[in-house]
């Protein structure tokens, strides 16, 4: 089955620098990549996407790249802000289709200091 | 976007006890839902994947008489942690997809099980 491996694991900032959050998987048949948001308590968000289609995709101050090749993707956050401190996850999925499970990464818990 | 909503959000109960956990989709219908665990600063771990009108299919490790999966209609799904123990107490959340919409996978708002 799919591995997704997901680094760092904490990662600390002061508002305004840029965070990067990198993942890898390991089915090549996934096609699929989300970034969900999760704040303590509370129901992870999607944050942004990208299919394998495509090698990049920004949204704001939020970037998504994607390397099928290497099978990594990365997040980049710029210009954060405090109110950017959560836990982000990394997916993958073999299909965009609704039946197809994502599998997460470990999660990683970016603070960003005022 | 497509909604999906999750009852209750919190839960105690005492060990032995069941407890069942529903996750219904407000507008759209889902033939597939998908049920998390979550424990504390752990990542999100699938247990199961919910399919409307047939036997759901369990994650290796997740014992299937102990989580029962009932999907029964298009948008209705339901966990039930059956003769619940204290290690049983987490984060439960479950999940589908609009394949009408092309959004992401949206998530319920979880309930937080504590087994006394």
């Amino acid at each position: 089955g799919e591995n997704v491996e997901q680094h760092p694991s904490t990662l600390s900032v002061q508002e305004g620098d840029s965070a990067v959050i990198k993942c890898t998987y390991s089915d090549s048949a996934s096609n699929y990549f989300p970034w969900y948001k999760q704040e303590l308590g509370k129901r992870p968000q999607l944050i942004i996407d990208i299919r394998s289609n495509v090698g990049e995709k920004k949204d704001q101050r939020i970037a998504v790249t994607l390397n099928k090749t290497a099978k990594h993707f990365s997040l980049h956050i710029t210009e954060t802000q405090p109110e950017d401190s959560a836990v982000y996850f990394c997916a993958a999925s073999p299909s965009g289709g609704s039946n197809y499970k994502l599998t997460f990464g470990k999660g990683t818990l970016l603070t960003v200091n005022p | 976007g497509a909604v999906v909503s999750q009852h209750p959000s919190r839960v105690i109960c005492k060990s032995g006890t069941s407890v069942k956990i529903e996750c219904r989709s407000l507008d759209f219908q889902a033939t597939t839902m998908f049920w998390y665990r979550q424990f504390p600063k752990q990542s999100l771990m699938l247990m199961a994947t919910s399919n409307e009108g047939s036997k759901a299919t369990y994650e290796q490790g997740v014992e299937k008489d102990k989580f029962l999966i009932n999907h029964a209609s298009l948008t209705l799904s339901t966990l039930t942690v059956t003769s619940a123990h204290p290690e049983d107490s987490s984060f439960y959340i479950c999940s589908a997809r609009d394949p009408g919409t092309g959004d992401g996978y949206t998530f319920g708002s979880g309930t937080r099980l504590t087994v006394v």
